[in-house]
């Protein structure tokens, strides 16, 4: 069974500039919840998705935005990129969302904003 | 709000021998779980030990086994017999009703 499948694996941006990160879930996966990792900051929860719906949203500013396609695969949004959204952009899956069935992480999309 | 506490950024273990590593949580919820996370430098986070809330019995997973004291929102992770492949970032999180939180790491290094 194939795990959690994040594109690109490294990107480089410049301020400004939008950028779209991809996840495509485990199979039969229905959630998928996506994290923002820096060493500053730690891992910080960003938004989840279940079959096509946000149901939950972080503390992030507007620019940070995401979708869910029928298949459930995932996509996040960043637009006009700033120094500071430069980190590990994690995504999570699970059956359904809820702790009971586990989360399976990807590994990750490191972002340098220039 | 849910935080998680890992008041160890560094620990160190020789090879063979065990380590525990602390997390402390806070949290009003009654139904919740933790977890246990590794993080090596390939970066994906992997699932090392869950605990129910409710089971009063600590989880085990081979070398990896807690202590979870739910009137004192510890959950510890004890690692036997250490191996060079734990070495990695450890995070313990919580999993209440809302998203999940995550703790600030703590670094393993074991030495041969």
């Amino acid at each position: 069974k194939a795990g959690v499948t994040q594109t690109p694996r490294y990107l480089i941006k410049t301020r400004g500039q939008q950028v779209t990160l991809s996840c495509s879930p485990i199979s039969g996966h229905r959630s998928v919840s996506w994290y923002q990792q820096t060493p500053g900051q730690g891992l910080q929860f960003l938004f989840e998705y279940f079959s096509e719906t946000q149901r939950n949203k972080g503390n992030f500013p507007g620019r940070f935005s995401g979708r869910q396609f029928s298949n459930s695969r995932s996509e996040m949004n960043v637009s006009t990129l700033e120094l500071g959204d430069s980190a590990l952009y994690l995504c999570a899956s699970s059956p359904y969302g809820g702790a009971r069935y586990g989360y399976t992480f990807g590994s990750g999309t490191r972002l340098t904003v220039v | 709000a849910q935080t998680v506490t890992q008041s160890q950024p560094e620990m160190s273990v020789q090879e063979a021998e065990t380590v525990t590593l602390s997390c402390t949580y806070d949290t009003s919820e009654s139904d919740y779980y933790l977890f246990w996370y590794k993080q090596p430098p390939s970066r994906q986070m992997i699932l090392v030990i869950r605990q129910e809330a409710y089971k009063q019995q600590n989880a085990t997973e081979n070398r990896f086994s807690v202590n979870f004291q739910k009137a004192a929102k510890s959950f510890s992770l004890k690692i036997s017999d250490s191996q060079l492949g734990d070495a990695a970032m450890y995070f313990c999180a919580y999993k209440g009703n809302n998203d999940m939180r995550f703790g600030a790491g703590t670094r393993l290094t074991v030495k041969p």
